[in-house]
């Protein structure tokens, strides 16, 4: 129930191709979906995050797409670049959890080559 | 300059020995947050806390603990009952009125 899928495990990208990394989880009460990019022997830092309320938000190259009724969520890098080289996470949380624990996916490895 | 510290960079313990990892913080955030994480499996939370002198359990606390004291500091000590300490254990902070949890650079535990 807790769970989060991501997929792939790895990617590897062309410059200037788009990466999707897909997420999907069973809990219906989760309801904030935050993507984490870390780099080699780095904290994660924060993305971009999305609430359910709506099914796409945009930063910059990076998108989140959310359909809650596929329980899916996925995150579209556009124009991909090799400084986005970096491990992604999906996460999870639900606003009755005190402290807003955050469940995470097990991550994609993303590779963007020249 | 406000983030997350957490030192050292990088620890090396014998087995059988507790050793202390800190996580100090600056942002004025009322939660703390202790992950692990290993190769493959994603971020795994070891303890929490909303409040000073108090925190929870999270889904991996045995043979981990933890005290706040402070509202700045949230140290975590991994004992000898951990059965598998080596991981790069990582420190966030919350805002309580956001979602929104930051990491901090992490420590890469390693016992031998």
């Amino acid at each position: 129930q807790q769970q989060v899928k991501q997929s792939p495990q790895s990617l590897i990208v062309q410059k200037g191709g788009i990466s999707i990394i897909n997420c999907a989880y069973e809990n219906t009460a989760f309801d904030y979906f935050p993507w984490y990019q870390q780099f080699p022997g780095k904290g994660p830092a924060l993305l971009i995050a999305i609430r359910p309320d709506v099914s796409e938000k945009k930063e910059g190259r990076f998108t989140i797409s959310f359909n809650k009724s596929a329980k899916q969520f996925s995150l579209h890098i556009m124009d991909s670049q090799p400084g986005d080289s970096a491990t992604y996470f999906c996460a999870a949380s639900m606003s009755s959890w005190t402290a807003s624990k955050l469940t995470f996916g097990t991550g994609t490895r993303l590779q963007v080559t020249l | 300059d406000g983030g997350i510290t957490q030192s050292p960079k990088y620890l090396f313990r014998k087995e059988g020995q507790n050793v202390t990892l800190s996580c100090e913080q600056n942002l004025n955030h009322d939660a703390m947050y202790w992950y692990r994480q290993d190769p493959g499996q994603g971020l795994r939370l070891i303890y929490y806390s909303q409040i000073v002198n108090d925190f929870q359990k999270g889904d991996i606390a045995e043979g981990y603990s933890v005290s706040r004291e402070k509202k700045e500091s949230f140290p975590l000590t991994v004992t000898s009952a951990q059965k598998n300490p080596t991981a790069f254990y990582l420190c966030a902070s919350k805002d309580g009125r956001s979602y929104e949890q930051y990491f901090g650079p992490g420590t890469r535990l390693t016992v031998t």
